[in-house]
């Protein structure tokens, strides 16, 4: 059983588009969060949620939005695709209290191009 | 805010050490972390090391810690063409990870 799954794998899409990717996780964690990874490799938190509550709400540009229907589950929808949103995004989900040992669990990604 | 930094690439010969060194900005991160990433992959968690240990040992795998210079390393011993990909370092930030930008290991037989 994959632990976080997102979907699609792949995602080729015209610009000014708009798309959604979906995450599960089926590991019980109460927080999951979207990753933004460039083409040079970077790694960059977009956004976290806690019990289907936003907590981390970074720098991104308001055409992304989260939506959390419920702690199992954290969707990212994209407005108006642009070019420059080309990238890997991932999925990864935490038990996410403070100062505890966990790590993340991380999805394979999902290769979003924009064409 | 916090800031990671990590050298980007790294080419050593199989049988060899790697050593993958990582400074970090936040004292009062409570855990830090080592990733890889395998290509095509996700990145999975390959070890951690508590704000209060020196060192952590784990097979292979040796974490160094010198938090008064908030820096950070992973020693990878006999090093095997499998274990070239991206490492990424992270520190906690509240309930976040920060990630540093990934050193490319290239493992040449």
């Amino acid at each position: 059983d994959t632990a976080v799954s997102q979907t699609p794998k792949y995602l080729v899409t015209q610009m000014g588009n708009d798309k959604s990717i979906k995450c599960e996780q089926n590991l019980g964690h109460d927080t999951m969060y979207w990753y933004k990874q460039d083409s040079k490799k970077f790694l960059k938190i977009m956004f976290s949620y806690n019990n289907k509550e936003l907590i981390i709400n970074e720098t991104v540009p308001n055409r992304f939005s989260p939506k959390s229907p419920d702690k199992a589950h954290l969707n990212l929808h994209i407005n108006s695709l642009e070019l420059g949103d080309s990238a890997v995004y991932f999925c990864a989900s935490s038990q996410g209290a403070l100062g505890t040992v966990d790590g993340y669990t991380f999805g394979s990604g999902t290769r979003l191009t924009v064409v | 805010g916090e800031d990671v930094e990590q050298s980007l690439f790294l080419s050593v010969r199989e049988g060899d050490s790697s050593v993958i060194n990582c400074t970090y900005t936040d004292s009062s991160s409570t855990y830090l972390y080592w990733y890889k990433q395998e290509p095509g992959a996700g990145l999975q968690l390959l070890t951690y090391i508590f704000s209060n240990m020196d060192m952590k040992q784990d097979q292979r795998l040796t974490v160094l810690l010198n938090k008064k210079d908030k820096h950070l390393s992973l020693r990878i011993a006999d090093t095997q063409t499998g274990d070239s990909a991206i490492y990424f370092c992270a520190e906690r930030a509240g309930t976040a990870l920060i990630f540093g930008k990934g050193t490319t290991l290239s493992v040449s037989s």
